[in-house]
């Protein structure tokens, strides 16, 4: 069975840099259709969609966020890293990893129970 | 703002039908691309609904359903239960700015 977990800090402070890391099981990031994307949730609002790898390297970032995002994978570690730099409160959010498969195209069909992360001084 | 707009909230009786609708533009739902929905109960991460417009991944019960129709597509909930109380968003694709994936802005459905 699939499974995503995400770690990392839960509070940073103003201008430093995020890095979240998605530990996944049950899949590999180098299966052709496979990706992993990261999506995130400020408290009481809506989903925005940050970024996604896929399994060939190919990479999409948020245009609003693309300055300030790199996604990267270590498919021997079922791993994929999101760095966020110039932290901001507004960014504070629950932030999700999940998994995209050749199964339910164009969706996020199992996603992680998310990061809390809060920004702040 | 979200690229796709929802209704903040709809609300309904048990056993009654809501839907839920979702409307996009050229760039995303008009441009044909398919459009998903996601059921987040309280206190949990986002779950699948509906893909590829109107498909039920295994274990969604068939009171959920999904349409598109132009620039929006809509969910629909039939036989309202109190375990539907859930916030719902829609998502797509957009073909602006070389691509991105799209969320609705979330409908909060309260089961009266």
């Amino acid at each position: 069975q699939i499974a995503l977990k995400e770690s990392g800090p839960t509070l940073v402070k103003p201008t430093q840099t995020l890095t979240l890391t998605c530990t996944f099981s049950e899949f590999s990031l180098s299966t052709s259709g496979v990706g992993v994307g990261w999506i995130r949730q400020p408290p009481g609002e809506a989903l925005e969609w940050l970024a996604v790898i896929f399994w060939n390297g190919d990479k999409r970032y948020s245009p609003s966020l693309k300055s300030r995002l790199t996604i990267t994978k270590d498919t021997s570690k079922n791993q994929v890293v999101l760095i966020m730099t110039n932290m901001d409160p507004v960014d504070t959010a629950t932030y999700y990893c999940a998994h995209r498969g050749p199964i339910y195209p164009g969706t996020f069909d199992i996603w992680g129970r998310g990061a809390m992360v809060s920004v702040s001084s | 703002q979200s690229v796709l707009m929802q209704p903040p909230s709809v609300s309904g009786a048990p056993g009654q039908r809501v839907t839920i609708s979702c409307t996009g533009s050229s760039s995303n739902i008009g441009a044909n691309y398919d459009v998903h929905w996601y059921q987040q109960l309280p206190g949990t991460a986002p779950k699948l609904l509906i893909y590829g417009n109107n498909n039920r991944p295994s274990g969604v019960p068939d009171r959920f359903s999904g349409s598109k129709s132009g620039t929006s597509a809509s969910l629909a909930i039939t036989g309202l239960q109190s375990e539907d109380e859930a916030d719902y968003y829609c998502q797509s694709y957009d073909s602006s700015l070389s691509g991105i994936w799209v969320f609705g802005g979330g409908t909060k459905l309260t089961v009266l």
